[in-house]
Parts: C-alpha cells; structure tokens; sequence
C-alpha cells in the first residue's frame, strides 16, 4: 500500500514570489507521482507527472517538481507566482507493480496556496 | 471532445434514499474510479474498474455499489443515504499504467 503526507495544509504567499509545496510518500514497490491542482469548484487537472528517467520533471503553468528517492519526496516548485496560481494542489502516487494497479491513486490531503497582491 | 461527464452536478437527499451518480466517458478508457473528496483528507477512492465487467473496491467502499456494462459508463449507486455520504464525488478515467487521470467536474451530494 501507498500513502502520501502533503505537509502544509496552507500555504500563503505573495505575488511574484517562490513556492514549494512539499510532499512525502511512502510505498513498498516503486511508484508513479502525479501533481494535481484543483480551481474552486472545478475538478482535478494534471500539472505534472513522473514516470521514470529525469528527476526534475516540469509541468504546466511554469511549476516543476523533483523525485528524490532516497528522500522519497515529490516537491513541487514555482519561481515566480501570479494571482490565478491559486488552487489546491495534490500529490498523488500510484504503484509501479503491474496487474490492475495502474489507475489506483492514492492522495494526499491537499495543500491550499493563496496568492495575494 | 467531452472528456468524462458526471451527472448531476448538484444532489439533496433524505436519509435512507437511495440515487445513482452518473459517469460517461468518450475516450475509450479501460481503467474508471470513482472517488470522494473531503476537507482534509483528499480525495479517497471509493470504487474502480479495469475494463467491462471487472470492478474491485477502493479504500471506502461501504454503502457504494458499482457496475460496468460498457466501457464509457461507470454509474455509483448508493443504496440507503446516510449523512456520512454528504461529499464531492468525482469520477476519472485513464487508459493504461502510469497515464494521467482524467477527471469529471464533480458531483456535490448532501444527504440531510
């Protein structure tokens, strides 16, 4: 089985700065990492995913995230911020064991970004 | 170029009724999930399915009953509303291992 821990429930920030939202996982086989964001009232879009090969992966809207394996962490960064970046964004891992477990997404809770003027 | 279409979009229910969450997708996906979503905890999986005929339980599977007759719907029943169920429900859909989810715009269910 897979969990994730986001470990901000809120983040605030102010337009044009840095952000990292971080994210934890945990898993006993190797695992695919997906990053989602959510507008108010919307559903879910994808922003990134990580499937194999290079660590940082880059995603829409300017964000990118790092795999660090040993660290078993799935950060997700933007250099530069606007007012429409905010969201609630989601990690998300699935197993990379074959079988019916592709699909299979396990979340973590959810970290609210605010950006203000 | 519809995606995943969840219906309705909005549902009030009694305690003890029972109604169906509708979910279609035009992209011949095999793989469909339903899931719920909950201040603070994310969103859950509730039900899945990797093709026609063949669905399994999620993490939160009590009081939901699914089924797959065909490969573009997934409907969720639930069977004797509790107000445990009030929630956003949100159907998705992908087409193989490690592919993007798609998700449906979502349905908010209170049950009173």
């Amino acid at each position: 089985a897979q969990s994730v821990t986001q470990l901000d429930s809120q983040v605030p920030v102010f337009e044009e700065a840095p952000v990292e939202l971080r994210c934890n996982y945990s898993s006993s086989v190797s695992v695919y990492l997906f990053w989602y964001v959510q507008y108010p009232n919307q559903g879910l879009q994808l922003l990134l995913k990580y499937l194999s090969g290079s660590t940082l992966v880059k995603g829409i809207n300017g964000f990118e995230a790092e795999f660090n394996k040993s660290q078993t962490s799935f950060h997700l960064r933007k250099p530069s911020v606007h007012i429409s970046d905010t969201a609630e964004y989601f990690c998300a891992v699935s197993a990379n064991a074959g079988g019916t477990s592709y699909g299979k997404l396990t979340f973590g809770q959810g970290t609210i970004l605010t950006v203000h003027p | 170029n519809a995606g995943v279409t969840q219906t309705p979009k909005f549902q009030v229910l009694k305690t003890g009724q029972s109604m169906t969450l509708q979910c279609a997708q035009d992209m011949n996906h095999e793989y469909m999930s339903w899931y719920r979503q909950d201040p603070g905890m994310g969103l859950r999986l509730i039900h899945y399915s990797v093709g026609a005929g063949i669905t399994d339980q999620g993490e939160v599977p009590n009081g939901y009953n699914v089924s797959r007759s065909t490969t573009e719907d997934f409907p969720l029943r639930l069977l004797s509303a509790a107000p445990s169920q009030t929630s956003v429900y949100f159907c998705a859909s992908s087409y193989g291992q490690g592919a993007i989810q798609y998700f449906g715009a979502g349905t908010r269910l209170s049950v009173l």
